[in-house]
């Protein structure tokens, strides 16, 4: 069964740097998702994307964030500068109906576990 | 803006038992999704069941079967005849119907089947 793939498992990195998350989503999938968790609270949205720009952004997701699907088949997570607070778990998601239909369902990757030190 | 409940952060279960799984919500909109969502250790999140807000009759998937409550705005899952494999975190998520597509979450229950 098809599955959306996340790499690396897990990222370790220094605070001030810049972490790129992997996302390879389902190949016939045209909407794409990003969420994290930081331990112990709830999953939150931090931004969709649909042909090639972002549909749907939260608060969370301010400059340091961008998105992108380089080529056809990645959807990467950019962090600038990453902070502590940026340590969590991140989700990508993909769907091939985009959400005020039923058809819309969410498929997740296992995540990226990112430690800012 | 709407949330999501998860009361019980963990639940234990013996095995080819019953258990239920709760989850309440708030929202001002009538029309919305539901779904429940598992995630075994280290593993992705797969979806288990959902309920469009609009149908009164509850899901079924298997051995999985909700209980929506619109007017209470619950929605619990139960697991019938458990087996080891339904160990996991079970995450219960809303989606609104009219406005975007992003799926807010509940903190999760972790749930133990008791060999």
């Amino acid at each position: 069964e098809p599955e959306v793939t996340q790499t690396p498992s897990h990222q370790v990195t220094q605070m001030g740097q810049e972490v790129i998350l992997r996302c390879v989503p389902i190949s016939n999938h045209l909407y794409f998702y990003w969420y994290r968790q930081i331990l112990g609270q709830k999953v939150e949205f931090l931004v969709s994307f649909y042909n090639n720009e972002i549909s749907e952004k939260s608060e969370i997701f301010d400059d340091q964030f961008s998105v992108e699907r380089p080529d056809g088949s990645n959807f990467t997570l950019k962090i600038r500068s990453t902070k502590l607070e940026d340590s969590a778990m991140y989700f990508c998601a993909s769907a091939t109906d985009r959400g005020l239909g039923a058809k819309n369902i969410q498929y997740f990757g296992a995540g990226t576990r990112l430690s800012v030190l | 803006a709407q949330t999501v409940t998860q009361s019980q952060p963990e639940m234990s279960v013996q095995e080819a038992e019953t258990v239920t799984l709760s989850c309440t919500y708030d929202t001002s909109e009538s029309d919305y999704y539901l779904f429940w969502y598992k995630q075994p250790p280290s593993r992705q999140m797969i979806l288990v069941i959902r309920q469009e807000a609009y149908k009164q009759q509850n899901a079924t998937e298997n051995r999985f079967s909700v209980n929506f409550q619109k007017a209470a705005k619950s929605f619990s899952l139960k697991i019938s005849d458990s087996q080891l494999g339904d160990a996991a975190m079970y995450f219960c998520a809303y989606r609104s119907a009219s406005s975007g597509d992003k799926l807010t979450f509940g903190t999760g229950t972790r749930l133990a089947v008791r060999p």
